[in-house]
């Protein structure tokens, strides 16, 4: 079965640091992976994927992640966080499962709090 | 990218009364996707619509509680049936394009 863990629930990041967000997946076959963002009362926004090549993606606003197979993750990372980048960030992996390979399945999402 | 209009954005509901939601997309696209988050929650998939034959449903999803339609390739509609407060969420379709995936900007759904 295929599934998405992220492993916090919320990151806390002060404006100007760095930040990740953590992301790993189970699924079969080569996997597409996915980072949307959610801020409150708007809809769910793409922010990078990763298909195939370069292990490293970039995205909008400055985000970027890395693709590591061995350790089957997919954290999503920015230099330097803003106060607006305080948003819900979900994790996502193309499937397979009744309904045909290529469902999207989300993680259960994490919340990123930035303080001045 | 595909665009899709979602509709309607929000709606109050009596319990026990149904509720139909439809998407269209600016272009053909094979599968529609369905997806309901409950507040303060992730995007759980309901089923996967394709034209021209039954939805697929995931596991805790019926037909005869999500019935959903699919008459072409550009459209469908997910029917939230005999509603109950539970019933409570976001609900927001998809589609895939060229291994992207587009989301409509939901319906939030309160049911009384």
């Amino acid at each position: 079965a295929q599934s998405v863990a992220q492993p916090e629930d919320q990151v806390n990041v002060a404006e100007g640091n760095p930040l990740t967000v953590k992301c790993t997946y189970s699924v079969s076959g080569n996997p597409y992976l996915f980072w949307y963002v959610q801020y409150p009362n708007r809809g769910l926004q793409f922010l990078l994927k990763y298909i195939t090549g370069d292990n490293l993606v970039k995205g909008s606003y400055g985000f970027e992640a890395e693709f590591n197979k061995s350790q089957t993750s997919f954290h999503l990372k920015k230099p330097s966080a803003l106060v607006s980048d305080s948003a819900l960030y979900f994790c996502a992996v193309r499937g397979g499962g009744s309904g045909g390979y290529n469902k999207l399945i989300f993680g259960a999402g994490t919340r990123l709090a930035l303080h001045p | 990218s595909a665009v899709i209009s979602q509709k309607p954005s929000r709606d109050i509901c009596q319990r026990g009364t149904s509720l139909t939601i439809q998407c269209q997309v600016d272009s053909q696209v094979t599968m529609m996707f369905w997806y309901r988050q409950q507040p303060g929650q992730s995007l759980t998939l309901i089923a996967t619509a394709n034209q021209g034959s039954e939805a697929t449903y995931e596991s805790g999803f019926v037909i005869d509680k999500f019935p959903i339609s699919r008459p072409n390739l550009t459209f469908s509609t997910l029917t939230v049936s005999n509603m109950s407060p539970e019933d409570s969420s976001i609900y927001l379709c998809s589609v895939e394009r060229g291994a992207g995936y587009t989301f409509g900007s939901g319906t939030r759904l309160t049911v009384v």
